[in-house]
């Protein structure tokens, strides 16, 4: 059964530094979502893509924050620079279209010192 | 108002019990309604959803929608140790298909 890929599984950095999560969504899904979850919260979307194009990231902190889907297949979120409360579960999601269900991949846990 | 409420529980029930859990939604024009379970240090999967046309029974668990009320429901009969998890409803929200997350409800069944 087709999976949405992530990595790495975990990450731990100092507030400041640089990082970069990545996701490859189930094949043929045109729809891929980044989340975060804070632990004892539901997720959050950060943003959403259709192929390459943004459809909404009026929750991602732009000023830190940035992800790009660039060949409309796999995403990079990257946080710079890192804060403490940036700690959380990082989720990338995917699915056929706009409509379709949304399938979950593994999670990046993301701990900032 | 948050959009989507859930009890953080945790709820506890002996094993084979039918265990009851809900969420209400603030916004009265959603159409798609999803319940997912996460395990502790796991992602969320989906287990059933349901449109505002009616309920849904799959197996051992049973969504069900009350609009008037705006509250989801998710019945798990035959409860297992192995159902213990965090339970997410989410709705979806405006353009784009966003979900929309209650922060979950614990369950725990008890052998």
């Amino acid at each position: 059964e087709a999976e949405v890929a992530q990595s790495p599984r975990y990450k731990i950095t100092e507030k400041s530094q640089a990082v970069a999560f990545w996701c490859d969504p189930i094949s043929g899904h045109a729809t891929l979502y980044w989340y975060r979850q804070i632990l004892g919260q539901g997720p959050e979307l950060l943003v959403q893509f259709q192929d390459e194009s943004v459809v909404d990231d009026s929750q991602l902190p732009k000023d830190r924050f940035s992800a790009e889907r660039l060949k409309g297949v796999d995403s990079t979120l990257k946080i710079q620079p890192a804060e403490l409360g940036d700690s959380a579960m990082y989720l990338c999601a995917s699915s056929k279209d706009t409509g379709g269900t949304q399938y979950f991949g593994p999670g990046t846990r993301l701990l900032v010192l | 108002q948050k959009e989507v409420e859930q009890n953080s529980g945790p709820l506890s029930v002996p094993e084979g019990a039918i265990a009851s859990l809900n969420c209400t939604y603030s916004d009265r024009g959603s159409q798609s309604f999803f319940w997912y379970r996460q395990y502790s240090g796991k992602s969320p999967e989906l287990i059933m959803f349901i449109y505002s046309n009616g309920d849904k029974e799959d197996g051992r668990f049973t969504a069900q929608l009350n609009k008037a009320s705006q509250y989801v429901s998710l019945l798990i009969r035959d409860s297992q140790p192995s159902d213990s998890a965090t339970y997410l409803c989410a709705v979806k929200a405006g353009y784009g298909n966003k979900l929309v997350f209650g922060a979950g409800t614990i369950l725990r069944v008890k052998s």
